[in-house]
């Protein structure tokens, strides 16, 4: 089945820097790929995804790149806010053939620090 | 509109327990998912459930199962509970690729 890996575990950057997170999958035949925020105690929201046929995505300080040859997609977060403090995981699906059944990385853990 | 809900909130139970999670999805979508997620761990795969049928199912023994009615909500049964089995339970409701979470349900064994 398909492996997800996340790095790093744990992250922490002053107000205003970059944060990058990277992740590295296995299955070849994944598709889609979405990037989930977590606060604690909260439910998993989703702020990014991109499919296998686009190579970039961005949505105003988040962006998202996928190497499809190299299997892996990254997340990359530009302004850090004190907000953006949670825990960030990567995910990857195959697709219709799975029914969309997404396998999760086991997580990032941002702190913004003012 | 509102979003995925799940109940109850917290759930305590005893080892070799049955219990019952429910989830509604968000208006529009047809499919749900089930995730478990430990502490400190991201959500893994249960199964998942599509026109009343499961589509698909992760790595969980049988002890796990679930159903989906008419309207698209779902249950999810667990028997013979195991300590190992306290973790935070997740919903998610999709039409196609996006998947959206519920709140989920927080079960303790005891």
């Amino acid at each position: 089945g398909e492996n997800v890996e996340q790095h790093p575990s744990t992250l922490s950057v002053q107000e205003g820097d970059s944060a990058v997170i990277k992740c590295t999958y296995s299955d070849s035949a994944s598709n889609y790929f979405p990037w989930y925020k977590q606060e604690l105690g909260k439910r998993p929201q989703l702020i990014i995804d991109i499919r296998s046929n686009v190579g970039e995505k961005k949505d105003q300080r988040i962006a998202v790149t996928l190497n499809k040859t190299a299997k892996h997609f990254s997340l990359h977060i530009t302004e850090t806010q004190p907000e953006d403090s949670a825990v960030y995981f990567c995910a990857a699906s195959p697709g219709v053939n799975s029914g969309y059944a997404l396998n999760f990385g086991k997580g990032t853990s941002l702190l913004v620090t003012p | 509109d509102a979003g995925v809900t799940q109940s109850p909130t917290h759930l305590i139970k005893t080892r070799g327990q049955q219990v019952t999670l429910r989830c509604s999805p968000k208006s529009g979508h047809d499919t749900v998912s089930w995730y478990q997620q430990a502490l400190g761990q991201g959500p893994q795969f249960i199964f998942q459930y599509y026109e009343e049928e499961e589509r698909q199912r992760g790595n969980f023994p049988d002890r796990f199962s679930g159903h989906q009615f008419p309207n698209y909500s779902s249950e999810l049964n667990v028997n013979a509970l195991l300590l190992g089995d306290s973790a935070l339970y997740l919903c998610a409701s999709s039409s196609g690729y996006e998947q959206f979470f519920g709140p989920g349900t927080r079960l303790t064994v005891l």
